[in-house]
């Protein structure tokens, strides 16, 4: 089965400031990989996916995540901090054979700090 | 492109009821995946439904269902209502059922169980 796992439930940031968000996976087959954001009452929104065409990968809103594959990691990144990223991040994994289903991490809380 | 939408967004039910949850994909999408999240367990996969038919299932009991119109239409129903299920309940479309495809979310339906 594949799984994810993000550390540390509540970040704090300082606005401008390097937002660091790290996730490791297990999977036994070649993996999808996603970030979604979710802001308060509502659904999640795709930041950005890894489909193996290229290991650093660009999204929406400042974020890219690189894929490592000897360290089974997708940090996100972003290299400023805004206000407006307070919210919580998921990354997922999918990429069994024969379904879609996406396996989520427990989530980060970002805290921005003026 | 409209949206995935969800209806109700907020459903109020008691211990024993049963209660149906509804989610329109984004047209031409013909993946519906449902997903539970909760503050304990986090976000997990119920079922999807491609072309009118359950093609993978999470680990939730049978009082869990759902079913898929010709038109990708999807719907879920909880039977027995139970407290733990007091939740938010999430639909996303793609357009296939591959790992692949982008998984689009809607905005949930809050489900309170009292």
């Amino acid at each position: 089965a594949q799984s994810v796992t993000q550390l540390g439930s509540h970040v704090s940031v300082s606005e401008g400031a390097l937002v660091l968000l790290r996730c490791n996976y297990s999977s036994s087959v070649p993996p999808y990989l996603f970030w979604y954001v979710q802001y308060p009452n509502q659904g999640l929104q795709l930041l950005l996916k890894y489909t193996s065409a290229a290991t650093l990968v660009k999204g929406i809103n400042g974020f890219e995540a690189e894929f490592k594959k000897s360290e089974t990691s997708f940090h996100l990144t972003k290299p400023s901090a805004h206000m407006s990223d307070a919210a919580e991040y998921f990354c997922a994994v999918s990429g069994e054979e024969g379904n879609n289903r996406l396996a989520f991490g427990k989530g980060n809380q970002v805290v921005v700090i003026p | 492109k409209a949206g995935v939408t969800q209806t109700p967004r907020y459903l109020i039910k008691t211990r024993g009821q049963q209660v149906t949850l509804s989610c329109s994909p984004i047209s031409g999408h013909r993946s519906v995946s449902w997903y539970q999240q909760t503050p304990g367990q986090g976000l997990q996969f119920l079922f999807e439904y491609f072309s009118e038919t359950q093609r993978n299932k999470g680990n939730f009991p049978g009082r869990f269902s759902g079913r898929q119109f010709s038109n990708s239409r999807s719907e879920m129903n909880v039977s027995t209502l139970e407290l733990g299920d007091s939740a938010l309940y999430l639909c996303a479309s793609s357009l296939a059922s591959s790992a692949s495809y982008e998984q689009y979310f809607g905005p949930g339906t809050r489900l309170t169980v009292t």
